[in-house]
């Protein structure tokens, strides 16, 4: 069966300061892998997708990158966080014949 | 492009009694429809989804959603509620779209169950 991880569960960083969350899916090949920002009290907003090795879209300008440099690992980074970047970030995958995502347990996010 | 409007933000029920929470989409094709739960600090959880065929679907945890093309809507029921149902539940519509699923979601409706 397909399993997906994400981690850090919970990450308190400074203003200014990088950032790496990491989310890998096992027991499928060749996903499409989602990033997804949850803030406070607001639905979800899709950051970043894949449909393969290298391959990233944005679907919002922002102060966040992603890299997927191997098929089932997607990462999300930012060099300088900034206050706002803090919130509930949710590693998601869809196989490449279904039609629904499934959700990794999120990462909490607090940048002070 | 897709959209999902869920009008409750919150909503109280009490213990044993019937829920429905509403969904409204828009989408110019017939939609990939879904609906997700998330417990305070947890990730998403699907609970069932809509692909095609029987309008009527059911899901986990005794929900089931129905899909009506003529009002647009997705809307989910459960016969009776459990304390364990207090949740955040999300509506989502799904599209194909340049070789990947778009997916959109509602912004939430919070659900309480009282005693």
């Amino acid at each position: 069966s397909q399993t997906i991880h994400q981690w850090p569960a919970t990450l308190v960083q400074p203003v200014g300061s990088p950032l790496s969350l990491e989310c890998t899916v096992e027991g499928t090949s060749n996903p499409n892998l989602y990033w997804y920002r949850q803030a406070a009290g607001r639905g979800l907003q899709l950051l970043f997708y894949s449909v393969g090795i290298g391959q990233i879209s944005s679907e919002v300008p922002q102060n966040l990158s992603a890299s997927r440099p191997q098929d089932r690992q997607f990462i999300l980074s930012s060099k300088k966080l900034l206050l706002s970047d803090s919130g509930f970030y949710l590693c998601a995958w869809r196989g490449n014949r279904g039609n629904t995502i499934y959700f990794g347990e999120g990462s909490w996010l607090t940048v002070v | 492009a897709q959209s999902v409007t869920q009008p409750d933000i919150h909503i109280t029920v009490s213990e044993g009694a019937s829920l429905e929470l509403r969904c409204n989409y828009s989408y110019g094709a017939t939609p990939y429809l879904f609906w997700y739960v998330q417990s305070p600090g947890q990730g998403l959880q699907l609970l069932l989804k809509y692909f095609s065929g029987d309008t009527l679907v059911q899901g986990i945890k005794g929900f089931e959603a129905e899909f009506k093309r003529s009002q647009s809507s997705f809307n989910l029921r459960k016969p009776s509620v459990h304390w364990s149902d207090a949740a955040e539940y999300f509506c989502a519509v799904g599209a194909n779209s340049g070789g990947y699923q778009k997916v959109t979601f509602g912004t939430g409706t919070k659900l309480q169950v009282i005693p």
